[in-house]
């Protein structure tokens, strides 16, 4: 089993509309967990962290639920801009180097 | 803003060849990273250094690749007798502590 798993899309969103998708991992000593953008050919960047009483950022709302190991990010309002793979990104903390294992991205198309 | 910088930005090599990826990381970051990406796949990880040593490695990580911190300021990723299937975008990243880390814009590394 992957330790990160995400739908790879391509979910297509009419300008406006509202996306939700989830990423699921496997190990359960994860510590923390981000949501990364990434733009055809460049380097990811973080969007937000993601925590376990949910946190929202403008028109990004992401949730954690521990108890099932699943991850969700929900897109309000989207713009074209918002057009970009999407990569849940989890954290096993110092014990683990500190390195982030990266899921396969899911691809978010909005369409005017 | 504070950013890791990545040199050079494209490498062609030959096959069999040693190339050196250069990274100056955020100067108040702790951890530094080594990441990469072949195209159409997953970010993967390759390795974390720490207090001067590697912390973690991947299976990916082997004989053929070495990092260093040379100076206060840059850290290295060399790859020795490079082999078509290195060819990838390699990003470097650093972070201040455990959680999210920052990701410099990548070599693209060719091998022919």
């Amino acid at each position: 089993r992957k330790e990160v798993e995400q739908d790879p899309g391509p979910f297509n969103v009419p300008e406006g509309a509202t996306v939700a998708f989830n990423c699921t991992y496997s190990n359960s000593a994860s510590q923390s967990f981000f949501w990364y953008r990434q733009d055809c050919r460049k380097e990811p960047k973080l969007l937000m962290s993601v925590y376990s009483s949910g946190n929202e950022d403008g028109r990004f709302t992401a949730q954690l639920n521990r108890a099932s190991q699943y991850i969700s990010l929900l897109i309000r309002d989207s713009k074209l801009s918002d057009s970009a793979t999407y990569l849940c990104v989890v954290n096993r903390g110092k014990a683990a180097g500190n390195k982030l294992t990266f899921g396969g991205g899911t691809r978010v198309l909005v369409k005017p | 803003e504070p950013e890791v910088t990545q040199t050079p930005s494209h490498q062609v090599t030959q096959m069999g060849q040693e190339v050196i990826l250069r990274c100056v990381p955020i100067s108040n970051h702790l951890y530094f990273y080594w990441y990469r990406q072949i195209l159409g796949q997953k970010v993967e990880f390759l390795v974390s250094f720490y207090n001067n040593e590697i912390s973690e490695k991947s299976e990916i990580f082997d004989d053929q690749f070495s990092v260093e911190r040379p100076d206060g300021s840059n850290f290295t990723l060399k790859i020795r007798s490079t082999k078509l299937e290195d060819s990838a975008m390699y990003f470097c990243a650093s972070s201040e502590a455990q959680g999210s880390a920052f990701f410099g814009q990548g070599t693209r590394l060719t091998v022919v």
